[in-house]
């Protein structure tokens, strides 16, 4: 059975305070790591998905990367706006799985300003 | 705004009711995901549809049913309504099944069984 566990649950930054979100899955064959924002009583944003271990993708302050066992969301200078729950995916291979993701139960990442 | 839509945004309802979901996917995706987000769980896997074929079904109850139509949108009936069924249920869709292809989630609609 697929897993994603996200650490921390919580976590609280200084405006511009720079830290990194951890993703650790078990996947019986990964077809792509994906990471969302969730803003409260809203629809998880797409930001990225990564493929292969040593992959890298950037978008303004955020930037993941993924290993073969864990994935990790470097968020650069946050900023207040940047307050939001974010969520790890994983998406296997497999005639059962289909294309579902599963998730894992979020980071809830607050900026003070 | 991702493209996908989902009515009605709230809804509440009374134990033993029924109600439907409506999704229109994201215009030209032939995949359509349901997911459920209740407070003390995170966001699981209900079902999958690929041009109106199930694929692939997850954790959802045999109370609830989906389903989707040529005209490529879903709906998520669900009966026998209880309590513990309150939730924010959300459909996604995609461009097609195979991996790697970006999900886009709607706003999700609230349901409220009191």
């Amino acid at each position: 059975e697929d897993q994603v566990t996200q650490s921390p649950e919580a976590l609280r930054l200084q405006e511009g305070e720079s830290s990194s979100l951890n993703c650790s899955y078990t996947v019986s064959g990964l077809r792509g790591l994906f990471w969302y924002r969730q803003d409260p009583g809203k629809g998880p944003e797409f930001l990225f998905t990564l493929y292969s271990a040593g992959e890298e993708k950037e978008k303004e302050r955020l930037k993941a990367t993924l290993t073969k066992k864990e994935s990790f969301l470097h968020i650069t200078a946050p900023k207040p706006e940047d307050s939001a729950t974010y969520l790890c995916a994983v998406q296997a291979w497999g005639e059962t799985s289909g294309s579902r993701l599963t998730f894992g139960e979020g980071t809830q990442l607050t900026v003070n300003p | 705004d991702s493209g996908v839509t989902q009515t009605p945004k709230h809804l509440i309802t009374a134990t033993g009711q029924r109600v439907t979901l409506r999704c229109s996917p994201r215009s030209g995706d032939l995949s359509v995901y349901w997911y459920q987000q209740s407070l003390d769980q995170g966001l699981q896997f209900l079902i999958h549809y690929y041009n109106g074929e199930e694929r692939a079904k997850g954790n959802i109850l045999e109370r609830f049913s989906a389903q989707q139509f040529p005209d490529l949108h879903s709906e998520l009936n669900l009966s026998s309504l209880e309590l513990g069924d309150s939730a924010l249920y959300f459909c996604a869709s995609s461009s097609r099944t195979g991996g790697g292809n970006t999900i886009y989630f709607g706003e999700g609609s609230w349901l409220t069984v009191v």
